[in-house]
Formats: structure tokens, sequence, C-alpha cells
């Protein structure tokens, strides 16, 4: 148990799909991330919100849609994907502003979902 | 452009000797690096940092060192266990900015 709990671990979807992944942590944590991991690419920052408010948004296309109800939860929600979006999505939290508890501890990541678009 | 480098993919390392696993950077105003490893189908887990102020971190069988004039640090493992293979990723921060900037990281093997 890492702390960070998503949900579900395993998903397979068609292009026409909607489906969301969920992420819960119960650290007081009050930063959270999205992130993807393609094969053989660097972890790819999708989302961050900090204190429930997003704060980046990388170029992520429209398919993707995060939602964060409070300092707890994170989801993301997809609709019409493409194969290229199979990956393994990672979401993580950390103490925003806190650079001893950063330096200290890092993130904090789930143990992902692996996401496959058929 | 990528920040952070890990130039080797892989590595490969006998039981019991030392793995040194490599990373480069770019941004003279990263002041803390950290060291992940991650397992395949889970998350990175946090394994050791270090501070722009420091050239040296030890924790256990754990030593990473940083040469600032180089923009090099790197992680020491000794002795290398079966357990320490997985994906070891290097990832920096800023003072003013605490998002991590990952490198693209170093699956390391260990064989009997």
């Amino acid at each position: 148990e890492t702390g960070v709990t998503q949900t579900p671990r395993h998903l397979v979807m068609g292009m026409t799909n909607k489906k969301s992944l969920k992420c819960e942590q119960h650290l007081g944590h009050n930063a959270m991330y999205w992130y993807k991991q393609s094969a053989k690419k660097p972890l790819e920052l999708m989302f961050v919100y900090s204190l429930e408010e997003r704060v980046e948004n990388n170029s992520v296309p429209s398919r993707f849609s995060p939602e964060c109800p409070n300092s707890s939860h994170l989801f993301l929600h997809l609709h019409t994907l493409q194969p290229e979006d199979s990956a393994l999505y990672l979401c993580a939290s950390s103490r925003e502003n806190d650079k001893f508890y950063l330096s200290s501890y890092g993130y904090t990541f789930g143990s992902g979902t692996r996401l496959t678009v058929v | 452009d990528q920040q952070v480098k890990q130039n080797s993919p892989s590595l490969s390392v006998q039981e019991g000797r030392i793995s040194i696993l490599n990373c480069d950077y770019t941004n003279s105003m990263f002041d803390y690096f950290l060291w992940y490893k991650k397992y395949p189908a889970e998350g990175p887990t946090f394994l050791i940092s270090i501070s722009s102020i420091k050239d040296k971190n030890e924790d256990g069988r754990f030593t990473v060192f940083l040469n600032k004039s180089a923009k090099h640090l790197s992680l020491h493992i000794v002795p290398s266990q079966p357990g320490d293979s997985a994906v070891y990723f290097c990832a920096a921060t800023t003072d003013s900015n605490y998002q991590l900037i990952w490198g693209a990281g170093t699956k390391l093997i260990i064989k009997p």
C-alpha cells in the first residue's frame, strides 16, 4: 500500500467508449498529478492540481479531462481515445510549496492504470 | 529539449558487484535531485535525493554523487542484489518550481 490508490488497475476500452480513472490519497497532500508513461519514453506530466485547482495542463488533448473534487480525489475522464493513448497512467501526490518535504520524500505514486485502447 | 538525460537505456550487473547509474542535466537552476525506482506495472517509489549544495548522500547500499561543474549525478548501489532489478529514474526540481523534471529511465538487470 503506497498511500495512493488507483482504480482500475487494468482497463481495455474501445475508441468510442467513455471511462474514468480514479485516484485517491489520504496522506494529507495538497497537490496531485496525472502522468502518462508510454513504452521507452520519459514520464509525461499531463495535469497538476494544487489545492484542488488545475495549475498545469501540458497540451493534453481534450479527449482527456481531469477532475479534482477535493484534495483527496482525482479523476481522469476518457472519451473517444485513440490506440496511441494506450499507456500506463500514473497518479501522484505531494505537498505543494514544501521544499523540505519534496526533497526528502518526492512524490508518492500510485500503482497506475494500464490502459489499452482497441 | 530534455533537461534531464539518462543516456543508458539499460545496464546489466553481476550480483554482488557495484551498479552505477548515470544522469546528466542541463539546467543549472536545479537545486534538488531525486532517484526513483520502478518495478513493472507499479508506480515509481522514491529512493534517495541530494541537494545541490552537497556532493554526496548515502543511505545504506545507495549513494548518490553530484558533480555540479559537470552537471552530472550518479547513483551507486553496492552490493547489487536481485531485488534491485528495476527501472531507475533520475528527477530534478528547482527552488521556484516544485514540479519534478524526469529522465527517461535506465533499466537495471542484476544477474545471479
